[in-house]
C-alpha cells in the first residue's frame, strides 16, 4: 500500500509563477519529510527537509509547508524558472539516520521560458 | 569524489537469466539501499543494510539478493530474471548519525530491461 500519496502526476508552469506540489501519509509516526529532485539521467537529490515541529521551513525559492494535523506536507516553488524542470518526489520517514524511506509518486514539473 | 557509482549503466538480459549489479560508495556511509523506480510508482525499497555483513527486505524484495561484504559495496542479484523486473535501479547511501535524520546520496541508476 502507499503511505505517501504525491499530487499532482504532472505540472506544467509558466516560468516565473509558482509550483505547489502535494503530499499526504498515513503513518503518525512519521518525523522527518524530506523531498529530492531528480534531473533525467540522474539520481535523485536531496532537495529540502522539514521536520513535524515546525509548520513551514524556507530555502531560497523553494519551501515546505506541513500541516501536521491533517498529515499533509507540500513543497512551493517561487519564481519558477525551466532549469526546475524536473521530477520531484516527496518522502517520508521515521526515526533517525538509516531509517528507510516512503516515497510518494513523483511529480513531473515542466516550466516552460 | 565520486560518491555512489553503479555499475553497469544499461543492461539488457533474457527472461531467466541472472546478473548482479554493482554499487559502490566511497563516503565511508553505513547504511546503503536498493531501490527500484517505475512510472507512476516512485521509488520503492528492494533490501537494504545497516552494515558491513548485514542485510534486510524492503518493500519489494521477492526475486531479488543483496549482499554487503565490504563496507563500500552493496551488490544486487537477480537469479532468474522476469519481465516484471524491467526497472530504472537506484542504488543510495547514507551515514550513520545519532541526532537528525542525514540524506541518502543516489547514484545515476542502473537501466534494465528484460526480454
Amino acid at each position: 500500500q502507499q503511505q505517501v500519496k504525491q499530487s499532482p502526476q504532472s505540472l506544467i508552469v509558466q516560468k516565473g509563477g509558482i509550483s505547489i506540489i502535494n503530499c499526504a501519509y498515513e503513518n503518525t509516526a512519521f518525523d522527518y519529510f524530506p523531498w529530492y529532485q531528480q534531473f533525467p539521467g540522474k539520481g535523485p537529490a536531496l532537495l529540502i527537509a522539514i521536520r513535524p515541529d515546525v509548520s513551514e521551513k524556507k530555502e531560497g525559492r523553494f519551501t515546505i509547508s506541513f500541516n501536521k494535523s491533517a498529515k499533509q506536507f507540500s513543497l512551493h516553488i517561487m519564481d519558477s524558472q525551466p532549469g526546475d524542470s524536473a521530477t520531484y518526489f516527496c518522502a517520508a520517514s521515521r526515526g533517525t539516520s538509516g531509517s528507510r524511506l516512503t516515497f510518494g509518486e513523483g511529480t513531473q514539473l515542466t516550466v516552460n521560458p | 569524489n565520486a560518491g555512489v557509482t553503479q555499475t553497469p549503466k544499461f543492461r539488457v538480459l533474457k527472461t531467466g537469466q541472472s546478473m548482479t549489479l554493482l554499487c559502490a560508495q566511497d563516503m565511508n556511509h553505513e547504511y546503503m539501499y536498493w531501490y527500484r523506480q517505475d512510472p507512476g510508482m516512485g521509488l520503492r525499497l528492494i533490501h537494504y543494510s545497516v552494515g558491513e555483513g548485514t542485510t534486510a527486505k524492503g518493500e519489494v524484495p521477492d526475486g531479488y539478493n543483496v549482499s554487503r561484504l565490504k563496507k563500500q559495496n552493496f551488490l544486487l542479484g537477480l537469479e532468474s530474471a522476469a519481465p516484471s523486473q524491467t526497472s530504472v535501479y537506484f542504488c543510495a547511501s547514507s551515514s550513520f548519525w545519532t541526532v537528525g535524520n542525514q540524506p541518502q546520496h543516489f547514484g545515476d541508476g542502473t537501466r534494465l530491461s528484460i526480454l
